[in-house]
């Protein structure tokens, strides 16, 4: 089992809809959890970190965390074409000190116009 | 200015060949990690140094070699480079254990 795995993509939905990536972790210690956007060609941007079970919002953009689930989320809300890149979940996982940010293989997201 | 750089930005080299790839930051922060990206893959650490004086293999370390000469630079070799690490590589910088990681621009390299 990998240690971090989204949801298959490529993912497609029209401008204006909400798009829904998923990300599930096997490591029940982890505490840091983060949501990276890239676009092709570029480097990984960050757009939400979350640490707390919930929601955490930041402008269209939202990540839900569960832990008991070990499940962790990034819901954007009014799709536009500029959302359209990979999105990468990146977890804490790992023992002790020797704990790193592993990354999911990534979600490609298409927004329609 | 970039808070991390990595030069060179593309590299074509030949197998065998040594190749050096360079990262800088002016970020101030004391951690350091070399990435690897293959299609479909995502994200695979290769080196990670929390500070000049340590220095940690990651997850895909064999056929790579790193030098940290000094806290804002961080140089990844490859002693003698084959086609399966043609790729792109990042360098990433974080400030704490588990915070946020900022990532340079990238290197792709092509090895023939």
């Amino acid at each position: 089992q990998k240690e971090v795995e989204q949801n298959s993509g490529p993912l497609s939905v029209p401008e204006g809809a909400i798009a829904s990536l998923n990300c599930t972790y096997s490591d029940r210690v982890s505490q840091s959890f983060f949501w990276y956007r890239q676009y092709s060609g570029k480097s990984p941007e960050l757009i939400m970190s979350i640490y707390s079970n919930g929601d955490k919002e930041d402008g269209r953009f939202t990540a839900q965390l569960n832990k008991a689930s070990q499940y962790v989320s990034l819901l954007i809300r009014d799709s536009q074409p500029s959302d359209s890149a990979t999105y990468l979940c990146a977890v804490n996982v790992g023992p002790g000190s020797a704990r790193q940010l592993t990354f999911g293989s990534g979600t490609q997201l298409t927004v329609l116009p | 200015d970039a808070d991390v750089t990595q030069t060179p930005r593309n590299r074509i080299t030949k197998t065998g060949k040594r190749i050096m790839l360079e990262c800088s930051q002016t970020k101030g922060h004391d951690r350091m990690y070399w990435y690897r990206q293959d299609p479909g893959l995502g994200l695979r650490l290769i080196y990670y140094s929390f500070d000049v004086k340590d220095i940690n293999k990651g997850e895909i370390s064999d056929g790579y070699s790193v030098s940290r000469q000094a806290q804002a630079k961080f140089s990844l070799s490859l002693e003698s480079a084959i086609p399966n690490q043609t790729a792109l590589y990042f360098c990433a910088t974080s400030d704490s254990f588990g915070a946020t990681q900022y990532f340079g621009p990238g290197t792709r390299l092509t090895v023939l």
